[in-house]
């Protein structure tokens, strides 16, 4: 089982909200992602980073943003939620680049 | 960046058979392809990764094939179960920006009938 955890597994909140989703790994890893799912749709990458103080944005424009401050965290913000933010967020994390990586269960957000 | 297409949205097979998933890709040949399950609500588990210079791997009931001239990788899963029903899906680096990211396919749903 991986050590990768994300809190909350489960988020409804208002339009306009902040919110802050949050993920750490145990596994000393470097790389780390945070992806966005819709229902049956693939995975899109939104955002990853090569390590500390490191952040590049994935192929899916995101109004998102991210940090990292330390290895083990890689944290992902809204600063104003909206109904268009609703959908699945799973952060993984891998040793180095194109090798397997490990997910957390996900976030699931709705946004009403 | 890479399209990747998997076979049939879904595909219900008879426990005890033997099931085979399709991952084709149209751009250029990735470095290797990577196999993972998705359960409903969970995230993505790796089962297989398989390199451009490797032309089979096999892990207990599972063996994936890697075709770099028909750009197609072949997943099988042997003596299959209930259990072995979930979301598959195919994985591979689709950019040559240097960023080795990988691309995830729309996966196929798989359904193991008792």
């Amino acid at each position: 089982e991986a050590d990768i955890y994300q809190t909350p597994r489960y988020l409804v909140i208002g339009t306009g909200k902040k919110i802050t989703l949050e993920c750490s790994q145990t596994m000393g890893h470097d790389k780390m992602y945070w992806y966005q799912q819709d229902p049956g749709m693939e995975l899109h990458l939104i955002h990853y980073s090569y390590g500390v103080n490191s952040t590049e944005k994935g192929d899916l424009s995101s109004e998102s943003t991210v940090s990292r401050i330390r290895t083990e965290h890689f944290p992902l913000t809204l600063e104003s939620a909206r109904p268009s933010h609703t959908s699945q967020y799973l952060c993984a994390s891998s040793e180095s680049p194109l090798e397997t990586q490990y997910f957390g269960p996900g976030t699931r957000l709705l946004v009403l | 960046s890479q399209k990747i297409e998997q076979n049939s949205e879904a595909l219900n097979i008879q426990e005890g058979k033997t099931a085979t998933l399709t991952c084709n890709y149209t751009n250029y040949s990735p470095a290797y392809l990577q196999w993972y399950r998705q359960d409903p609500g969970r995230g993505p588990v790796f089962l297989l990764l398989i390199r451009e210079n490797e032309k089979e791997k096999r892990k207990e009931r599972l063996k994936v094939t890697f075709d770099t001239t028909l750009k197609q990788s072949l997943f099988h899963i042997t003596a299959s179960q209930p259990a072995d029903s979930a979301t598959y899906l195919c994985a591979l680096d689709g950019d040559q920006t240097g960023a080795n990211n990988l691309f995830f396919g729309t996966g196929t749903r798989l359904t193991v009938i008792p």
